[in-house]
């Protein structure tokens, strides 16, 4: 089946720090792939997605290309805030009753 | 545009009390509906999913049930709960098209005594 796999947290970074949160899947046919964001307290909100590969998404300064060729959907700021604190899912969807299969998460700590 | 509501926003529960969570969807027709629980610290469990009234697919079986008496409402229950019912409750709605991100609700924080 499919499955999303991220790495664990917590990442703790200095302000303007370099960020990268790995995602790798499996999953069959050709899936679509999601970020989201929950900050403290929140639901979900998608970050960014992309639905083919060699697409890349971005929002708010994050960006994460769909690599096929290595099954990965990496997430990247160049330069992170206090205010990107929040836990990031990594996720996909390849169709039927579209269910989106989740990673676990990984939650970001930035201090200044 | 589409809205997602969830009530009530928390809850304080005793062991053995019923549940009553529910979630309405505006702006959209025939979506498909989940419910997800989020324990302290972990991530997301898909629990169920409707995609039209009265379909509903548990994921994982347990001591809740949900129903879909609408179009556009989810209701999450329970005959009794238990201390690990605990947790935060997310609502999400898809399109009906494939491919599509899901869209979640504001979530309902359970605290079971």
């Amino acid at each position: 089946g499919d499955s999303v796999t991220q790495m664990e947290g917590p990442v703790t970074l200095s302000e303007e720090a370099f960020l990268t949160i790995n995602c790798t899947y499996t999953a069959t046919g050709y899936p679509s792939l999601f970020w989201y964001v929950q900050y403290p307290g929140e639901g979900l909100q998608l970050l960014l997605k992309a639905t083919k590969a060699d697409d890349k998404g971005s929002n708010k300064g994050f960006e994460a290309t769909y690599r096929k060729e290595t099954t990965s959907f990496h997430l990247e700021k160049g330069s992170v805030q206090v205010s990107d604190s929040a836990v990031y899912f990594c996720a996909l969807d390849s169709g039927g009753y579209q269910k989106v299969t989740f990673g676990t998460g990984t939650k970001l700590q930035v201090i200044p | 545009s589409q809205t997602i509501h969830q009530w009530p926003a928390t809850l304080v529960q005793p062991v053995g009390s019923p549940l009553s969570l529910e979630c309405t969807v505006e702006g959209t027709s025939n979506p498909n509906l989940y419910w997800y629980r989020q324990a302290a610290g972990r991530g997301l469990q898909l629990l169920f999913y409707s995609v039209g009234i009265g379909q509903i697919s548990s994921e994982v079986p347990q001591n809740l049930s949900a129903s879909r008496p609408q179009d556009r409402q989810f209701i999450l229950s329970s005959k009794k709960l238990l201390l690990s019912d605990s947790g935060f409750y997310l609502c999400a709605w898809q399109g009906d098209s494939s491919y599509n991100e899901q869209f979640f609700g504001p979530g309902t924080r359970l605290t079971v005594l």
